[in-house]
This record gives C-alpha cells, sequence and structure tokens, in this order.
C-alpha cells in the first residue's frame, strides 16, 4: 500500500515568515515528488515537483527530498496572504505513469 | 504549458438521472488520464486510470458499472455518473499524462462539482 502522510495542520504563520510543510511516504519505488497549492473550491496547482534528492528552488518556494528518509518538504518564504490554500503533497509510483498518490493535505493560512 | 479543461465547471441534477464530464487535452496528446473525487476537506482520491483505446482500470470499492469511462481519443476522456444519487454529489478532477518518455507529470483540469438533489 502506497501512503502519503502530512503533517495534519492546520498550519498559520505571520505574513513575511517562512512556512514549513512537511510530508513522508512509503513506497521506497516512488521517484517523483509533487507539490500542489490548491484553493478553496478549486482544482489543485501545481507548483514544485522534484525528482532528485537535495534542494530544488524556484522563486519563494524551495522542495527537499530525502529519499533515505522517504521524506519531503516544502519551505515557502516571504509567506504571502496569497499563499493562504491546502497544500497536497504527492508522490508517484506503480506502473502507471501519471497515477498520483496524494497526502490529506496541509491548510495553511497566512495572516497580515 | 499543458492545458487540460474539464466541462461542465458544475452541475445539478435530479437523482437517478445521468450526468456526463469531459477532460480534454487541449496543447497535447494524453494516452493516460485519471479521474478523481474528492469530497469536502479531503485529499483527491484515485477512482480509475483512462486509457486511450482501452478499458479503463478502477480502484477497489469504484463500481465500474456506475462510473462510466470512455477515452475514446488520446485528448478525450469522459466520465458518466449513471443513475446519480446524493452521496455521488462530490467535485470531480481528471488528469492528463502527456504522452510519450518517462515522464511522470500530470496536469488538472478545472474540477467539476457535481450536486444530486
Amino acid at each position: 500500500q502506497k501512503e502519503v502522510e502530512q503533517n495534519s495542520g492546520p498550519l498559520s504563520v505571520p505574513e513575511g515568515a517562512i512556512a514549513s510543510l512537511n510530508c513522508t511516504y512509503s513506497d521506497r519505488g516512488s521517484q517523483s515528488f509533487f507539490w500542489y497549492r490548491q484553493y478553496s473550491g478549486k482544482s489543485p496547482e501545481l507548483i514544485m515537483s522534484i525528482y532528485s534528492n537535495g534542494d530544488k528552488e524556484d522563486g519563494r518556494f524551495t522542495a527537499q527530498l530525502n529519499k533515505a528518509s522517504q521524506y519531503v518538504s516544502l519551505l515557502i518564504r516571504d509567506s504571502q496572504p496569497s499563499d493562504s490554500a491546502t497544500y497536497l503533497c504527492a508522490g508517484s509510483g506503480g506502473s502507471t505513469l501519471g497515477r498520483l498518490y496524494f497526502g490529506r493535505g496541509t491548510q495553511l493560512t497566512v495572516w497580515p | 504549458g499543458a492545458v487540460v479543461s474539464q466541462h461542465p465547471s458544475r452541475v445539478i441534477c435530479k437523482s437517478g438521472t445521468s450526468v456526463k464530464i469531459e477532460c480534454r487535452s487541449l496543447d497535447f496528446q494524453a494516452t493516460t488520464m485519471f479521474w478523481y473525487r474528492q469530497f469536502p476537506k479531503q485529499s483527491l482520491m484515485l477512482m480509475a486510470t483512462s486509457n486511450e483505446g482501452s478499458k479503463a482500470t478502477y480502484e477497489q470499492g469504484v463500481e465500474k458499472d456506475k462510473f462510466l469511462i470512455n477515452h475514446a481519443s488520446l485528448t478525450l476522456s469522459t466520465l458518466t455518473v449513471t443513475s446519480a444519487h446524493p452521496e455521488d454529489s462530490s467535485f470531480y478532477i481528471c488528469s492528463a499524462r502527456r504522452s510519450g518518455g518517462s515522464n511522470t507529470e500530470a496536469f488538472f483540469g478545472q474540477g467539476t462539482r457535481l450536486t444530486v438533489v
């Protein structure tokens, strides 16, 4: 059973702070990991993908992957109220390319 | 970019009727599309994997006779909820993987909010 677990949240940070979102996964065979942002009533939007150990930075977002610990994280620097959303961690797995296993999501609120 | 269009965005139907949801990849070919369902404050649950030109693969517990999937072309998959009941009310989301290569990235449609009354 492939599982993706996220810290339960909700997470609340002040504007300008760093928000840290964490995720663990059970399938050592998973090679690709994704962070999606989902606003209420909307479809998930891909914000980061990471495939190899280490850090990957894109603007205010940094994804970190540690395959030995089966751990994925997302850091949001200089958090803005517009970052308030649910963040979904997903991992790939199985024989079907594109099939994703999602965590429950972490609700982030950035207050002004 | 890779755009996936899902239609309709919202639908209200009477109990016992059927509803069809379309998922189109607009600027790429998608051999594989995925259908998810999301209940309030829960994560996305995969219902089925749709493969162009072949039968869909359903996840455990999903009734294939109730949720009919057709993937007749490389750019279109449809999900038909047959004999809908109020408990089928949910947010249905499709995603599509670009054909070719080994990439695992999938792109999501806008989602369809189904309400069965």
